[in-house]
């Protein structure tokens, strides 16, 4: 079975400084990783994915996130912050093969401040 | 283009009620997904469907749960004799050709928000 962790539920940033929101996962089988964005009032929204290739993914909104097998993590950075990307951001894996059955970390709120 | 809609947006139910929720997926979508977002949460996946058959129902929590979709678009998921802990948000998603399929990403709608009473 899988499982993920996001270390930090809560992450506070001043804006244009760089952040990296930490996600660990743990599977037994090749994975698919992915990281969600959940704004206000809002429906989930992908960022990135990993499925297979390079293991550094560029996503929108300037986010980029690493796969690293060895260390089973999958950390979402971005060098410089702006006050809209205040939200809450959902790491999830799935099974090799699959992108729906996706099991999801419990999120960190990002709040970027003046 | 039009997302994946959810109706309604709120609903407020009494312990012991039957609910149901609705959701529209986005047009030529095969696959639907349903997924529970309690507080503090993330989502947790429910059940999916490819078409109009339930190919995967391993997260409905107890038998109060169950989930259609009859003509292989909109989905009603409806739950019986709701209970406190049913109050949470859920969300449905749809993607183009599901489970397998590389490049089929979910396109997550804006969910129900359950409230029992």
């Amino acid at each position: 079975a899988q499982s993920v962790t996001q270390l930090d539920s809560q992450v506070p940033v001043f804006e244009e400084a760089p952040v990296e929101l930490r996600c660990n996962y743990s599977s037994s089988v090749s994975v698919y990783l992915f990281w969600y964005v959940q704004y206000p009032n809002q429906g989930l929204q992908l960022l990135l994915k990993y499925l297979s290739g390079s293991t550094l993914v560029k996503g929108i909104n300037g986010f980029e996130a690493e796969f690293n097998k060895s260390q089973t993590s999958f950390h979402l950075r971005k060098p410089s912050v702006h006050i809209s990307d205040t939200a809450e951001y959902f790491c999830a894996v799935s099974a090799g093969g699959s992108q729906g059955n996706l099991i999801f970390g419990k999120g960190t709120k990002l709040s970027v401040k003046p | 283009g039009a997302g994946v809609s959810q109706t309604p947006s709120n609903k407020v139910t009494e312990k012991g009620k039957y609910v149901e929720l609705r959701c529209d997926p986005i047009s030529g979508h095969t696959a639907l997904y349903w997924y529970r977002q309690s507080l503090g949460q993330g989502p947790e996946f429910l059940i999916y469907f490819q078409g109009t058959g339930a190919a995967d129902d391993s997260g409905l929590p107890n038998d109060r749960f169950f989930a259609v979709r009859p003509e292989g678009s909109v989905s009603t998921l409806k739950i019986q004799r709701t209970e406190r802990g049913d109050s949470a948000v859920y969300l449905c998603a749809s993607s183009l050709m599901g489970q397998g399929a590389r490049n089929s990403p979910l396109h997550f709608g804006n969910g129900t928000r359950l409230t029992v009473t």
